[in-house]
């Protein structure tokens, strides 16, 4: 069945430490990758997204990911966290060909002051 | 612009009682529409998906069902509410095709059942 894995649940890190949040796919078509944010008591909003062409993607705030097709992976990098970027960050997946979108079990951030 | 509209914001149902969430998308045509469930830990839970009037694709069977009577309306119900289905409920739509896109997602909508 399609899945989306992230297997930090909750990471903790000091304000300047570089970040890489790991997100795996199971699905063997076409796909679309996205990286979400849901900073506390807000909604949801698109850090970044990949659709085709260079798999190195650079989103709002500092954030970038990379799509390794032969790893089913498409990893979150953030060189120099922030305390702002305390919130919790999902991993997502458009199955093209079925039009599904589904989504990772969500990777808490919190950054020490 | 896009736009999309999802109601009430929050719900308080008894046990036992029906369901009617409604979601529409304003500003574009065709869309892919979605349910999911927010749970802590969980993240979103894809609950129906649907890529036209009429056909709605289950994700995990349970006491709700949708519905899409328009192009851009999806509706999720349920005949008789459970306790266990309290949790924040998220509309959302994509397009996919020649212009492709993320998904975009409505307020939300708080149901509690007591």
């Amino acid at each position: 069945a399609q899945s989306v894995s992230q297997h930090n649940h909750h990471v903790i890190l000091s304000e300047a430490a570089s970040l890489e949040l790991g997100c795996n796919y199971s699905y063997g078509g076409t796909v679309n990758l996205f990286w979400y944010v849901q900073y506390p008591g807000q909604h949801l909003q698109l850090l970044l997204k990949y659709f085709s062409g260079d798999p190195l993607v650079k989103g709002i705030k500092g954030f970038e990911a990379e799509f390794i097709k032969s790893k089913f992976s498409f990893n979150l990098r953030k060189p120099s966290v922030q305390w702002s970027d305390t919130a919790e960050y999902f991993c997502a997946v458009n199955l093209g060909s079925a039009s599904k979108i589904i989504f990772g079990s969500g990777t808490r951030l919190s950054i020490r002051p | 612009s896009q736009t999309i509209h999802q109601w009430p914001a929050t719900l308080v149902q008894p046990v036992g009682s029906p369901l009617s969430l409604e979601c529409t998308v304003e500003g574009t045509s065709n869309p892919n529409l979605y349910w999911y469930r927010q749970a802590a830990g969980r993240g979103l839970q894809l609950l129906f998906y649907s890529v036209g009037i009429g056909q709605i694709s289950s994700e995990v069977p349970q006491n709700l069902s949708a519905s899409r009577p328009q192009d851009r309306q999806f509706i999720l119900s349920s005949k008789k509410l459970l306790l266990s289905d309290s949790g924040f409920y998220l509309c959302a739509w994509s397009v996919w095709g020649i212009m492709n896109t993320e998904a975009f997602f409505g307020q939300g909508t708080r149901l509690t059942v007591v």
